[in-house]
């Protein structure tokens, strides 16, 4: 199957800096990917809709100043996290949609963020 | 409005059967998907339905009515590793997935 890499695999920041995460389709081009918060104990919430080449949509509730998303190429994109605070902790999962088979989200192994 | 239910937890015990059931209420509908997560990992593919019936794959079956807007995932032979979130997600016609909360399922020796 395809393969989704995310960078780092966890991070520890102090609070009031930027954070950087990186998701990369490694074997195909995914014009949409997909950025996910998951709180513990607690199932994946969409945060944002990342396209190729364009904005990224929002789902409500989720600040785009704070979490920006950058879909600069088809195999890469970057969220970041910032001005991060102790309730930015979470883990952030990215998934990239491949249109090959049957529209299947292939997922990131995640980023666990602890802000300090 | 969009939904999806399934369980908050099920037990099973090791060697024997389980069905996950899962129901939906989506804006148009483009199949049916069954993750596995374990704690801390990001979710795996289990299974994908858009036609209705049943598709088997090893010792996981995933069953799929559209009419009636359920699905059910049937684990068989249950082994220990089993133990993990079984999360049911719908994909809308915008092609976004529309979790459910997830069914954390505890097998016993």
């Amino acid at each position: 199957g395809a393969v989704v890499s995310q960078h780092p695999s966890w991070v520890i920041c102090k609070s009031g800096t930027s954070v950087k995460i990186e998701c990369r389709s490694l074997d195909f081009q995914a014009t949409t990917m997909f950025w996910y918060r998951q709180f513990p104990k607690q199932s994946l919430m969409l945060m944002a809709t990342s396209n190729e080449g364009s904005k990224a949509t929002y789902e409500q509730g989720v600040e785009k100043d704070k979490f920006l998303i950058n879909h600069a190429s088809l195999t890469l994109s970057t969220l970041t996290v910032t001005s991060a605070h102790p309730e930015d902790s979470s883990f952030y999962i990215c998934s990239a949609l491949s249109g090959r088979d049957y529209n299947e989200q292939f997922f990131g192994p995640g980023t666990r963020l602890t802000v300090l | 409005g969009q939904n999806i239910d399934q369980p908050t937890e099920m037990t099973a015990t090791e060697g024997a059967i389980v069905q996950i059931n899962c129901t939906y209420q989506t804006s148009g509908f483009n199949g049916l998907f069954w993750y596995q997560q374990h704690a801390g990992e990001a979710p795996t593919f289990l299974s994908y339905n858009v036609l209705d019936g049943l598709e088997e794959k090893g010792r996981f079956s995933s069953f799929l009515s559209r009419s009636k807007g359920y699905s059910y995932l049937l684990l068989k032979e249950l082994q220990m590793k089993d133990s993990a979130s079984y999360l049911c997600a719908a994909m809308d016609s915008n092609y976004q997935l529309i979790w459910g909360a997830g069914t954390k399922l505890i097998i016993k020796p």
